[in-house]
């Protein structure tokens, strides 16, 4: 079983869906938790961290779930900019896992 | 500069030959790592520094890869007598502390390397 396992989709929704990915892994160890989106041929960027509370961030709600051992990501009212690959990376000191990624490709 | 910076952004070498990658993390940074992302798949993890600590070096594919960081800043990753299956895109990311900042890594723009 790999440690970070994502859905890798494609998620096809069209403009003002409402969509959800979730990530799940098996170190219950693990302390940190993000999610990065990659757009094609360029590199991860942090979309958002993961707080054991949930966080939100305009469109985007974040949670943890440690007892399932999962995080999820939320995008309300998707745009056609959100389509992307959105990575999960969850890790503990010195051992960062990052998942396969999730496509989303939102139409108008 | 304001992010982190890898040159060369494009590199095609013949097989047989080695190669050397840069990276220049964010100033104070502490953390280092190196990444390789093959076409259309994940991030496959290679080599972290941290801080003066022994590196973890062990992602590293095989004895043709070694990576140094002098000077708790730069890094260079080297590959030593290319095979076709390490073609892929070389990402470098650095971030403030090891891990579990509230602002993750920052990556670069990787460097894409392709062996003939």
């Amino acid at each position: 079983r790999k440690e970070v396992e994502q859905d890798p989709g494609p998620f096809n929704v069209p403009e003002g869906a409402t969509v959800a990915f979730n990530c799940t892994y098996s170190n219950s160890a693990s302390q940190s938790f993000f999610w990065y989106r990659q757009d094609c041929r360029k590199e991860p960027k942090l979309l958002m961290s993961v707080y054991s509370s949930g966080n939100e961030d305009g469109r985007f709600t974040a949670q943890l779930n440690r007892a399932s051992q999962y995080i999820s990501l939320l995008i309300r009212d998707s745009k056609l900019s959100d389509s992307a690959t959105y990575l999960c990376v969850v890790g503990r000191p010195n051992d960062m896992r990052f998942g396969a990624g999730t496509r989303l490709t939102v139409k108008p | 500069g304001a992010g982190v910076s890898q040159s060369p952004s494009n590199k095609v070498t013949e097989k047989g030959k080695d190669v050397e990658l840069r990276c220049d993390p964010i100033s104070g940074h502490t953390a280092l790592y190196w990444y390789r992302q093959s076409l259309g798949q994940g991030l496959e993890f290679l080599i972290y520094f941290q801080g003066n600590s022994a590196p973890d070096k062990s992602g590293l594919p095989s004895d043709r890869f070694s990576a140094e960081r002098t000077g708790g800043s730069v890094s260079t990753l080297t590959i030593q007598r290319t095979q076709q299956e390490d073609s892929a895109v070389y990402l470098c990311a650095s971030s403030l502390v090891a891990i579990g900042t509230e602002y993750g890594y920052t990556f670069g723009s990787g460097t894409r390397l392709t062996v003939v």
